[in-house]
């Protein structure tokens, strides 16, 4: 079965401080990753996904096949990344949904 | 582009009352979804219409109903509200991505804050 574990519930660091949020998922198949975040009072928007290998607001997540991982990652945490952030899969024969993780709040503090 | 609207925002029924969530988009988008969020939960996806005059079941379809009225509109419907249901009721739509046909980026609505008495 699709499954999206987000294993930390809060994380909370110094602004400066290198970021990780981890998300690991289960998929027999070649999946789709995303992230995607949400700022206080704000709706969910996407962060960045796997397919554009792109970098968004200094952050980057690489995909590892082999530990089944796409934890996100930022060398130094800004204030403003304070948001809850999901980590999102999707792919195969329920191709029409998006499976997501149950989310990390992320605390930067001054 | 409103991009995805939901009426209303703020909803307070009491138990066994009915009522309908909106959700609208304009994004020319096949794919429409209802999720509820609640705190440790994260997301769950409720019910979801993969195109016009099609419906499936999601994680946590119970209590629920959907109509997928057209393209454009997609409304959820509680006949017999219980305080299970408190949460908040997100709307989104995507479209395809990367052009393989199943990597699916989600635009959200703002949400619905439902309580439950």
């Amino acid at each position: 079965a699709q499954r999206v574990t987000q294993p930390e519930k809060l994380l909370s660091v110094f602004k400066g401080a290198p970021v990780e949020l981890k998300c690991n998922y289960s998929y027999s198949g070649s999946p789709e990753l995303f992230w995607y975040v949400q700022y206080s009072r704000q709706r969910l928007q996407l962060l960045l996904r796997h397919i554009s290998r792109e970098s968004i607001k200094g952050f980057t997540a690489d995909l590892n096949k082999g530990e089944t991982s796409f934890h996100l990652k930022k060398p130094f945490a800004q204030e403003e990344d304070s948001a809850m952030y999901y980590c999102a899969l999707s792919g195969g024969s329920s191709a029409s949904k998006i499976i997501f993780g149950s989310g990390t709040r992320l605390s930067i503090r001054p | 582009n409103a991009g995805v609207t939901q009426t209303p925002k703020f909803q307070v029924l009491k138990t066994g009352q009915s009522m309908t969530l909106q959700c609208a988009q304009d994004m020319n988008h096949n794919s429409m979804y209802w999720y509820r969020q609640d705190p440790g939960m994260g997301l769950r996806l409720i019910y979801y219409s993969a195109s016009e005059g099609t419906t499936d079941k999601g994680e946590v379809p119970n209590g629920y109903n959907v109509s997928r009225l057209n393209k454009r509109e997609f409304s959820l419907r509680l006949e017999s509200a219980a305080p299970s249901q408190t949460s908040v009721y997100f709307c989104a739509s995507s479209e395809e991505v990367g052009g393989r046909g199943w990597a699916y980026e989600q635009y959200f609505g703002p949400g619905t804050r439902l309580t439950v008495t």
